[in-house]
């Protein structure tokens, strides 16, 4: 079983600036996918960032960036530039071969003017 | 290219009652996924279908049960409502590169 920890319960950040979000994961898989999942108030699920597990390349998505460490489970998410828009549950979620995903408990990200 | 669509998007019953909730996938899309978020629980996996063979199941009781269509279209079913099976229900469809693709949910409401 897969369990997914995100110490961060709450976290805000001025406008413009960079924030990082934490993630550690336990799987006993060796080939899996991570996504970090957004959540605003609309409670749409929206896909931020994908890494393969294989892959050492850190993935990025414009301000969206993960420093993926493979050995030590951890799979951190930096926001750069914060922008109003990003205000949102912020989810963590390993996933073997891309199938199910389990989830983190979320990141309630405010970003403030 | 359409969304992933769920209907009804808010329903409310009472305990004892059922429900069937549908979702269609984007077009192409062969893998549906089902989740439950609740405060309590957060997010988890109910089920997926790939084509029209359930793949994978979660840890639910038998009350929770799904289907998919030819036309890779989904149903999940609850029966026997509990006051418990309120929660934001979320169909995903996915790519052949793994990423899946979230509806806007279907909120029920047990009373």
């Amino acid at each position: 079983a897969q369990t997914v920890t995100q110490s961060q319960p709450e976290m805000s950040v001025q406008e413009a600036e960079t924030v990082t979000l934490s993630c550690t994961y336990d799987t006993s898989e060796n080939n899996y996918y991570l996504f970090w999942y957004k959540q605003p108030p609309s409670r749409q699920m929206i896909l931020v960032i994908r890494q393969e597990a294989y892959k050492q390349q850190n993935a990025t998505e414009n301000r969206f960036s993960v420093n993926f460490q493979k050995a030590a489970k951890s799979f951190s998410l930096k926001i750069s530039d914060s922008q109003l828009g990003d205000t949102a549950m912020y989810f963590c979620a390993p996933a073997p071969s891309g199938s199910r995903l389990t989830f983190g408990e979320g990141t309630q990200l405010t970003v403030n003017p | 290219k359409a969304g992933v669509t769920q209907t009804p998007r808010y329903l409310i019953k009472t305990r004892g009652q059922q429900v069937t909730l549908s979702c269609s996938p984007i077009s192409g899309h062969r893998s549906v996924s089902w989740y439950q978020q609740t405060p309590g629980q957060g997010l988890q996996f109910l089920f997926e279908y790939f084509s029209e063979t359930q793949r994978n199941k979660g840890n639910f009781p038998g009350r929770f049960s799904g289907r998919q269509f030819s036309n890779s279209r989904s149903e999940m079913n609850v029966s026997t409502l509990e006051l418990g099976d309120s929660a934001l229900y979320l169909c995903a469809s996915r790519t052949n590169t793994g990423e899946l693709f979230f509806g806007e949910g279907s909120r029920l409401t047990v009373l």
